[in-house]
């Protein structure tokens, strides 16, 4: 199963509202989960089962979408959200996958 | 809590054999599947592999197929891979990982990982 990330990369403000798009090459139904990983840094969860928060995870971060389409929405973005973000599918689980990437960036 | 640590990367050259190891504890080993993943240089996440908690089931990415071997010492609490024939394809960070319970992330579990190793493979 594949998943497509879009944008790959994303120049956005502090204060902002991003979306980030995650599509699968096949329908995964909610087996979905997001990851924002920093320099030098192992990923850390934020969202799983495409729209559960993880515990400790701010609030302004959600996720929705169900099959082949998800999103991650941050509502407000602060200068630690700053990463690139990741999708994992594990609806093939144990041979997850994820998404290329998105890289957000200050502008 | 659950702590994965991983060691034994290094610079290897094009050809070579390096074996990966990753000490786990604060969780009971022996019950949970787990994974490895790699991350190039630069570039995305790749699952590499992956063993049932008791190591009799072997799963594998078509890029590593025939070369890596995932393995574990459930009595060590130690989490193993096997990597010949390397090439420069497979320089990257390497991560353990703990699968989730399921199979599937619920009620808070998900994957759990180390900080992971960096093999580098050049002449």
């Amino acid at each position: 199963i594949q998943l497509t990330q879009s944008p790959s990369f994303l120049s956005a403000s502090v204060g902002d509202r991003v979306t980030i798009t995650c599509r699968a090459s096949q329908g995964i139904s909610s087996y979905l989960a997001w990851y924002q990983q920093k320099p030098g840094k192992a990923p850390k969860l934020l969202i799983y089962a495409a729209s559960t928060l993880q515990s400790g995870v701010p609030s302004r971060f959600s996720g929705s979408g169900s099959g082949t389409e998800f999103t991650l929405t941050i509502s407000s973005l602060q200068p630690e959200d700053f990463a690139t973000y990741y999708c994992q599918q594990l609806n093939s689980y144990p041979l997850i996958t994820f998404g290329q990437g998105t890289r957000l960036e200050i502008k | 809590e659950v702590q994965l640590v991983e060691s034994g990367g290094g610079l290897v050259q094009p050809g070579g054999s390096l074996r990966l190891s990753c000490a786990a504890s604060g969780f009971t080993f022996s019950s949970y599947a787990m994974s490895w993943v790699r991350q190039a240089p630069g570039k995305g996440l790749e699952w590499v592999s992956a063993i049932s908690g008791s190591g009799g089931s072997t799963y594998y990415a078509d890029s590593v197929k025939g070369r890596f071997t995932i393995s574990r010492d459930n009595s060590k609490n130690t989490l193993y891979l096997q990597m010949n024939s390397l090439r420069a394809e497979d320089t990257a960070v390497y991560y353990c990982a703990k699968d989730p319970p399921l199979g599937y992330c619920s009620g808070g579990s998900c994957y759990d990982w180390g900080q992971g190793t960096l093999v580098t493979v050049s002449s």
